[in-house]
C-alpha cells in the first residue's frame, strides 16, 4: 500500500525552463509534506516543505504547491538550473509525535544544457 | 559539526552472516531512524527511536534489530543477513519537538548479500 506516489520515474528539462514535480498521496492524517533532494552517494537533503493549513509554499527558485481536496503536491522548480540534476523524493508526515516520513518512489530530473 | 555519520560506507556479506550498521549524530538530536532504499521503492523506516531508551518498528522491520546506545547513537543490526536485505541503507537524526523538525540524512552504507 504505496501511502506516497511519484508516478513519473524521470522527467527531462531544458535549462531556464520550469521543471514540475507531482506527488500524490492516500492518508489523509498527513499535516506536512516535504521535497528532498538527493544527489549519487550521498544523503537525501531537505528542499522545502509546506504544512497542511497552507496551499504555497516559496523559497527561492523553489515553490511547493499544495492541494489537500485533491491530496496532490507539486514541485516547481523555476529557472531550472544544471545541478538541479538529481533524484527528487516527496515526503509525507504528520507533527505529533516521532515524525516518521513515508516517501514517494523519486523523480530523477535532468536538466539539459 | 559532522552532522550525521555512518560506517561502514561498503559491506558485501554472505547468506546468514551477521553485522551491525554503526550511525552517529552530533547535532543534540532526540530522534534517530534507519531507512532502506531500494529501486522503485523510495526510502522505507526500518526502525526509529523517537527519543533515548526507546525503539519503534517502522514499515519494514522483519530481520533487522536496533539499539539506542545513548543520544548520539543508533544501530541497525542484521542477525542473518539474507539476499533481500541488499539495499542503501540511511540513518537519518531530527529534533522532533514541537512542530516540524527536519530531518537529516548520513551518506549511506551500501550493503551487498550475496
Amino acid at each position: 500500500d504505496q501511502q506516497v506516489k511519484q508516478n513519473s520515474p524521470s522527467l527531462s528539462v531544458q535549462e531556464g525552463r520550469i521543471s514540475i514535480l507531482n506527488c500524490d498521496y492516500t492518508n489523509s492524517m498527513f499535516d506536512y509534506f516535504l521535497w528532498y533532494k538527493k544527489y549519487p552517494a550521498e544523503g537525501p537533503t531537505f528542499l522545502i516543505s509546506i504544512s497542511s493549513i497552507k496551499d504555497k509554499n516559496e523559497d527561492g527558485r523553489f515553490t511547493v504547491f499544495l492541494n489537500k481536496s485533491a491530496k496532490h503536491l507539486s514541485l516547481h522548480i523555476v529557472p531550472s538550473q544544471p545541478g538541479d540534476s538529481a533524484v527528487y523524493f516527496c515526503a509525507a508526515s504528520k507533527i505529533q509525535g516521532a515524525q516518521k516520513l513515508v516517501f514517494g518512489q523519486g523523480t530523477r530530473l535532468t536538466i539539459n544544457p | 559539526n559532522a552532522g550525521v555519520t555512518q560506517t561502514p560506507k561498503f559491506q558485501v556479506l554472505k547468506t546468514g552472516q551477521s553485522m551491525t550498521l554503526q550511525c552517529a549524530q552530533d547535532m543534540n538530536h532526540n530522534s534517530m531512524y534507519w531507512y532502506r532504499q531500494d529501486p522503485g521503492m523510495g526510502l522505507r523506516l526500518i526502525y526509529y527511536s523517537a527519543s533515548e531508551g526507546t525503539t519503534d518498528k517502522g514499515e519494514v522491520p522483519n530481520g533487522y534489530n536496533v539499539s539506542r546506545l545513548n543520544k548520539r547513537e543508533f544501530s541497525l543490526r542484521l542477525e542473518s543477513a539474507a539476499p533481500s536485505q541488499t539495499s542503501v541503507y540511511f540513518c537519518a537524526s531530527s529534533d522532533a519537538g514541537q512542530g516540524w523538525n527536519e530531518q537529516f540524512f548520513g551518506p549511506g552504507t551500501r550493503l551487498t548479500v550475496l
